[in-house]
């Protein structure tokens, strides 16, 4: 049964960078792809981006273009999220999850498994 | 982009009844690129149904879900204890994936 493992909590200031890890146990991420999600405290879930390591495709939510970046090492087994430019307003739970059913216009159909959350705070 | 919009944003209901959760996208989309969540406090989200009306491996069959247009309904017969939570929708369209604000279910 695949597993997703997140790396631990953060405390970061205003102004710098996080880069949250996110690895595979009992599988890989071939032929399937890997999201970001994130949730702020007591709201909903905000998708950040994802990535298709099997088609070298990445793509980016609109309200992160620029800060966020996600990577996928498919010999690892180890996915990252990498957000810049930190405020307050990023204090959220961030959570890696995998698409799986490819299809054929190279998106999933859903993420069947998730990590258990990494907690990222930024404070002063 | 896609805006999906969830209704009713909080149900009150007692366990053995039956609840009715609403979807509607602001326009069309692919019925294959939806799918629907719960999560309760304090852990991550878990799909319930995708393809708007597959149930995903191991979820009862008192969850089901439907599509009519843009209308999406995720259907939850026969209320169980564990199935007080938070409800979201998910679509997937241009390369973007967004979620509904997600409906809560509670005890009454």
């Amino acid at each position: 049964q695949v597993q997703l493992l997140q790396s631990g909590a953060e405390l970061k200031k205003p102004g710098s960078s996080v880069k949250v890890s996110c690895k595979a146990s009992g599988g890989t991420f071939n032929n399937f792809a890997i999201s970001w999600v994130r949730q702020a405290p007591g709201q909903g879930l905000e998708w950040m981006g994802g990535s298709i390591p099997l088609f070298g495709t990445t793509n980016y939510a609109q309200n992160f273009q620029g800060r966020v970046t996600i990577t996928a090492d498919t010999s690892t087994s180890i996915a990252y999220m990498e957000l810049s430019s930190l405020r307050s307003e990023d204090t959220a739970v961030y959570y890696c999850a995998r698409g799986f059913g490819i299809t054929l216009v190279k998106a999933a159909v859903g993420f069947d498994i998730w990590g258990q959350g990494t907690m990222v705070t930024v404070s002063s | 982009d896609i805006v999906l919009t969830q209704s009713p944003g909080t149900l009150s209901l007692s366990p053995g009844e039956s609840a009715t959760l609403s979807c509607r996208a602001s326009q069309s989309l692919r019925s294959t690129f939806l799918a629907w969540y719960q999560q309760k406090p304090g852990q991550a989200p878990r799909l319930l149904i995708y393809g708007a009306s597959s149930r995903a491996t191991g979820i009862p069959d008192r969850f089901s879900g439907s599509a009519s247009g843009t209308d999406f309904t995720l259907t939850i017969t026969r209320l169980e204890p564990e199935d007080f939570a938070v409800y979201y929708c998910q679509q997937y369209g241009s390369s973007l994936w967004t979620f509904g604000q997600g409906t809560k279910v509670e005890i009454k």
